[in-house]
């Protein structure tokens, strides 16, 4: 499974746009990104997956590009309640359906007033 | 549709008890796995059980073990405690058919002594 990079923190203020990029270097060709939301003492969330190029839903986009060597998770307009550890995960596509996710540190974004 | 819930939500144990913790899938999900958390070691990923057999495992000892039923409900089991297994331990659900978004619960803070 490929191993990810992320910032270990990032700092933001309410209303503003954050981008939060992740380096997966050694990304295999069946593998897909995943990017997981995990408040203080509650299980993580799941917020967005991709293949390729830009995907999009009501939270977040992800922006991946040609070469899949890297990702950006993008969060319009945070708000304090965004406060929270972000994971970016790679090889969510698991072999013969066997599910384990491998968790990197993840980037801690603290959104201030 | 119901979450993932888990049982109990805290627990505190002392050196050489066992322990066993519960968990129950979203309804239909026939996936369970279950992660560990610490501060020191973040989300590490201990193993997956899919229609009551065991069909990956982490790199944790042996006194690490679970079982799934015919319901999907899982449990895991600890035995032997020692203070290193003080963590946060997560159980996360999913359909099972691989590159499935995972539902985590909340969690069992589970405290050695």
């Amino acid at each position: 499974l490929a191993k990810t990079t992320q910032p270990i923190s990032m700092d933001s203020y309410e209303g503003q746009e954050v981008n939060i990029t992740c380096s997966h270097n050694n990304i295999a060709t069946n593998d897909y990104i995943t990017w997981y939301q995990q408040f203080p003492s509650q299980g993580p969330r799941f917020i967005i997956q991709g293949y390729k190029t830009k995907v999009t839903n009501e939270v977040a986009s992800l922006f991946i590009p040609a070469d899949r060597k890297s990702s950006t998770l993008s969060l319009p307009r945070v708000s304090l309640s965004d406060t929270a550890v972000y994971y970016c995960l790679v090889g969510a596509s698991f072999s013969g359906g066997y599910n384990k996710l491998i968790f990197g540190a993840g980037t801690r974004l603290a959104v201030h007033p | 549709k119901a979450g993932v819930t888990q049982t109990p939500r805290y627990l505190i144990k002392t050196r050489g008890q066992q322990v066993t913790l519960s968990c129950s899938p979203i309804s239909g999900h026939r996936s369970v796995s279950w992660y560990q958390q610490t501060p020191g070691q973040g989300l590490q990923f201990l193993f997956e059980y899919f229609s009551e057999t065991q069909r990956n495992k982490g790199n944790f000892p042996g006194r690490f073990s679970g079982r799934q039923f015919s319901n999907s409900r899982s449990e895991m089991n600890v035995s032997t405690l020692e203070l290193g297994d003080s963590a946060l331990y997560l159980c996360a659900s999913d359909p099972g058919q691989g590159n499935n978004e995972q539902f985590f619960g909340p969690g069992t803070r589970l405290t050695v002594l």
